[in-house]
C-alpha cells in the first residue's frame, strides 16, 4: 500500500524553464509534507516543506503547492538550473499518535539541460 | 564536520556474513532512523529509535537488527547477509517533537552495501 506516490520516475527540463514535480498521497493523517533532494553518492537533503493547513510555501526558486481535496502536492522550480539535476523525493509525516515517521515516495529524477 | 556520519561508506561482503553499519550524530537529536534505498523503490524505513530505550520496527525490518548504544549512536546489523540486501543504507536523525521542526530528518551520506 503506497501512501505517497511519485508517478513520474524522471523529468527532463531545459535550463531557465519551470520544473514541476508531482506527488500524490492517500493518508488524511499526514500533517507535514516535505521535499528532499538527493545527489549521487550523498544523503538526501531537505529542500522545502509545507504544513497541511497551508496551500503554498515559497523559498527562493522553490515553491510547494498543496491541494488537500485532491491529496496532491507539487514542487515548482523556477528558473531551473543544471545544478538542480538530482533525484527529488516527496515525503509525508503521519501525525497519528506520537509517531511522526516520514513516508517517502519513490523519487523523480530531474535532469536540467544547459 | 558532518552532523550525521556513517561508517563504512562502502562495503562488499559475502552471503552469510554478519555485518554492522554504524551511524553517529552530533546534532543532539533524540530520534534516529535507518532506511534503505533501492532503485525505483525510494527510501524504506528499516528501524527507528525515539530514544536509547525505545526501538521500533519499520516497514522492512526482517533480516535486520539494531542497537542504540547512546543518544548519538545507532547501529544496523545484518546477522546473515543475503544478496537482496544489496542496497544503499541511510541513517537519519530528527528532533523528538511535532511541528515543522520535528518533521525534518537529517540524513547521513549513506553506506553502499554489496552482498555477493
Amino acid at each position: 500500500d503506497q501512501q505517497v506516490k511519485q508517478n513520474s520516475p524522471s523529468l527532463r527540463v531545459q535550463e531557465g524553464r519551470i520544473s514541476i514535480l508531482n506527488c500524490d498521497y492517500t493518508n488524511s493523517m499526514f500533517d507535514y509534507f516535505l521535499w528532499y533532494k538527493k545527489y549521487p553518492a550523498e544523503g538526501p537533503t531537505f529542500l522545502i516543506s509545507i504544513s497541511s493547513i497551508k496551500d503554498k510555501n515559497e523559498d527562493g526558486r522553490f515553491t510547494v503547492f498543496l491541494n488537500k481535496s485532491a491529496k496532491h502536492l507539487s514542487l515548482h522550480i523556477v528558473p531551473s538550473q543544471p545544478g538542480d539535476s538530482a533525484v527529488y523525493f516527496c515525503a509525508a509525516r503521519n501525525s497519528g499518535g506520537s509517531n511522526y515517521k516520514l513516508t517517502f515516495g519513490k523519487g523523480t529524477l530531474l535532469t536540467v539541460n544547459p | 564536520d558532518a552532523d550525521v556520519t556513517q561508517t563504512p561508506r562502502n562495503r562488499i561482503t559475502k552471503t552469510g556474513k554478519r555485518i554492522m553499519l554504524e551511524c553517529s550524530q552530533t546534532k543532539g537529536h533524540d530520534r534516529m532512523y535507518w532506511y534503505r534505498q533501492d532503485p525505483g523503490l525510494g527510501l524504506r524505513l528499516i528501524y527507528y529509535s525515539f530514544d536509547v530505550k525505545d526501538i521500533n520496527k519499520g516497514e522492512i525490518s526482517d533480516g535486520y537488527s539494531v542497537s542504540r548504544q547512546a543518544q548519538a549512536k545507532f547501529s544496523l546489523s545484518l546477522e546473515s547477509a543475503i544478496p537482496n540486501q544489496t542496497a544503499l543504507y541511510f541513517c537519519a536523525t530528527s528532533i523528538g517533537f511535532g511541528g515543522p521542526l520535528g518533521a525534518e530528518q537529517f540524513f547521513g551520506p549513506g553506506t553502499r552495501l554489496t552482498v555477493l
